[in-house]
């Protein structure tokens, strides 16, 4: 079984603030892919990212996949309370014909104006 | 583009009786659909996936006799929850692929037993 571990759990942070989220594993994915989920919601695709060392600029927010494509983290810039969410990392592994993705636990972000 | 619904949203129902939720691709063929469950302030649990014509797999630990799967078409896969009880109570989610590496989510069923 793959594990991702995310970190931090939670996070509080106040408008303005920096904050990065850090998702690592023992093992190797072929791919690392970033959600943002609201309450109720579904999850909605922030980003893929597939070759190790690769780094994606979305606005405010920085992706990067290690060189081992074991781990990736995210960094907001000058974070809004818009950006308040459940934030979550799939690592994606080919099992046979399927495509799966195995999620991290998430880390709920709070923004505070 | 690329967007997927579920119908119902919400779901309320007695213990012993079963309910089908809907998973549908919108504007492209998904040739795999992927369910998860997720409980309230955790992450996605991946229960089974399914391919257009073909039986569900399902995961370890998911009793494939208590969530029935059925991918009849290329835009719409159904998840039976049967004889559902209290603790079957979650968010379920769906999602479509149509390529390799992306998976779409649908918004999510809430499933209240009562």
């Amino acid at each position: 079984t793959q594990l991702l571990e995310q970190s931090p759990q939670f996070l509080s942070i106040q408008e303005g603030e920096n904050l990065t989220v850090y998702c690592n594993s023992s093992s190797v994915f072929s791919s690392l892919q970033w959600y943002r989920q609201e309450p109720g919601e579904g999850p909605v695709l922030l980003v893929t990212v597939v070759t190790g060392g690769e780094v994606k600029k979305l606005k405010r927010l920085t992706f990067q996949f290690g060189d081992a494509r074991k781990d990736s983290s995210l960094h907001i810039t000058a974070a809004q309370p818009g950006d308040t969410g459940l934030y979550l990392c799939a690592g994606g592994l080919s099992g046979g014909s399927n495509y799966k993705l195995t999620f991290g636990k998430g880390t709920l972000l709070t923004v505070n104006p | 583009g690329a967007v997927v619904s579920q119908h119902p949203s919400r779901v309320i129902c007695k213990s012993g009786t079963s309910v089908k939720i809907e998973c549908r691709s919108l504007d492209f063929q998904a040739t795999t659909m992927f369910w998860y469950r997720q409980f309230p302030k955790q992450s996605l649990m991946l229960m089974a996936t399914s391919n257009e014509g073909s039986k569900a797999t399902y995961e370890q630990g998911v009793e494939k006799d208590k969530f029935l799967i059925n991918h009849a078409s290329l835009t719409l896969s159904t998840l039976t929850v049967t004889s559902a009880h209290p603790e079957d109570s979650s968010f379920y989610i769906c999602s479509a692929s149509a390529v390799l590496q992306s998976q779409f989510f649908g918004p999510g069923t809430r499933l209240t037993v009562l």
